[in-house]
């Protein structure tokens, strides 16, 4: 089946740094991949849609220029949070788009900025 | 306004069965997802509808009736590795997913 992976699984930063996250497709192709942000006890929040080879389309409310994302390959997209604050603490999952109606989602990634 | 309803939390005994429901209103539809997401794990996928009907797979099955804007998963037989949240997702006519809030589904033995 189609697997999807991130790295780091968990991270711990100090407040004022960046971070970057890695999200890939080991068995497939993704031309589309998105980003998702979820706090405790709260359903998935869509943050931002990652085409490969172009410009990520952000979601209302998300600062693109504070969530980086960059697709350069099909099989691979990178969120990096700049300058983080403990608000940005959070379970972030990406999720890797096989066909019009199927997506697989990463572990997640569980940030902690201090 | 996109909005899918469902309810926050559910409790049931080991062995019995569960009914979760998900009411949507989306600006168009093609396909009701639902996932299960176990607490700090990402969300699994368990069903896709996008007719009218019920499908089964295993002890669990979907329900989609798209005139009414509702759907629900039922889980039969169910165990302790049971208890998670079921997330309900639509796709609207974007092809994108709109979430609704999960629900907790607490087993007991």
């Amino acid at each position: 089946g189609a697997v999807v992976s991130q790295h780091p699984s968990w991270v711990i930063c100090k407040s004022g740094t960046s971070v970057k996250i890695e999200c890939r497709s080991l068995d497939f192709q993704a031309t589309t991949m998105f980003w998702y942000r979820q706090f405790p006890k709260q359903s998935l929040m869509l943050m931002a849609t990652s085409n490969e080879g172009s410009k990520a389309t952000y979601e209302q409310g998300v600062e693109k220029d504070k969530f980086l994302i960059n697709h350069a390959s099909l099989t691979l997209s990178t969120l990096t949070v700049t300058s983080a604050h403990p608000e940005d603490s959070s379970f972030y999952i990406c999720s890797a788009r096989i066909s019009d109606y199927e997506q697989y989602f990463g572990p997640g990634t569980r940030l902690t900025v201090t | 306004g996109q909005n899918i309803d469902q309810p926050t939390e559910m409790t049931a005994t080991e062995g019995a069965i569960v009914q979760i429901n998900c009411t949507y209103q989306t600006s168009g539809f093609n396909g009701l997802f639902w996932y299960q997401q176990h607490a700090g794990e990402a969300p699994t996928f368990l069903s896709y509808n996008v007719l009218d009907g019920l499908e089964e797979k295993g002890r669990f099955s979907s329900f989609l009736s798209r005139s009414k804007g509702y759907s629900y998963l039922l889980l039969k037989e169910l165990q302790m590795k049971d208890s998670a949240s079921y997330l309900c997702a639509v796709m609207d006519s974007n092809y994108q997913l709109i979430w609704g809030a999960g629900t907790k589904l607490i087993i007991k033995p």
